[in-house]
């Protein structure tokens, strides 16, 4: 079975442009993840899409969205970029079923750089 | 809300010996409870993981046990090796519907086994 995979692995931008990252989550799972990572905040939870629905949010922005597909390929888009945006953006996938032994894998990450 | 708190590393320690890694917590709910482990370069992989209380997680010689009492899941091994060397990272999540599959992640332990 594949694995989590996110495109591209990696990505630079400059202050003020937007992007868009791409997540393909495992066979059969409906629901999506991304977390942001930083060496100072460490791993923050951006959002959650479930079966195209947004379940669950962080505290983020609004410059920072996502949406999913009926696949349930997910994306998300940061506008506007700010240097404070250079992170590695992790995905993750899971079956969708909340609940206390819903394992999530994660993907290899984004690495995005904003110069 | 909810919060992970970890040691802060690095951990520096020779092949062969014990390793502990504190990990404590504050929930709202009643949390199931993840240790990760993320390699130079890769996404996050899940270790083991606990969904209730007394519970032992364990794998590849990891264990750690959910101590609600003192709200802490600490991660031991008895003998490390070289290739142990990575970040770990211990984490919650909400078993709450409405959370979805939130996880709310510790600040990562560098831990570096040296021959």
């Amino acid at each position: 079975k594949a694995g989590v995979t996110q495109t591209p692995r990696y990505l630079i931008k400059t202050r003020g442009q937007q992007v868009t990252l791409s997540c393909s989550p495992i066979s059969g799972h409906r629901s999506v993840s991304w977390y942001q990572q930083t060496p100072g905040q460490g791993l923050q939870f951006l959002f959650e899409y479930f079966s195209e629905t947004q379940r669950n949010k962080g505290n983020f922005p609004g410059r920072f969205s996502g949406r999913q597909f009926s696949n349930s390929r997910s994306e998300m888009n940061v506008s506007t970029l700010e240097l404070g945006d250079s992170a590695l953006y992790l995905c993750a996938s899971s079956l969708g079923v909340a609940g206390p032994s819903n394992e999530q894998f994660f993907g290899p990450g984004t690495r995005l750089t904003v110069l | 809300g909810n919060s992970v708190t970890q040691m802060e590393g690095p951990v520096t320690l020779s092949e062969e010996a014990f390793l502990t890694i504190n990990c404590t917590y504050t929930a709202t709910g009643y949390p199931s409870l993840f240790w990760y482990v993320q390699y130079p370069g890769e996404g996050l992989q899940l270790l083991l993981k606990a969904t209730k209380a007394d519970d032992k997680g364990s794998n590849k010689g990891f264990e750690a046990t959910y101590r609600k009492e003192t709200t802490s899941f600490h991660l031991e091994k008895g003998s490390v090796q070289v290739s142990d060397s990575a970040v770990y990272f211990c984490a919650l999540s909400d078993r709450l519907k409405a959370a979805g599959n939130k996880l709310t992640f510790g600040g990562g332990t560098r831990v570096l086994v040296k021959p």
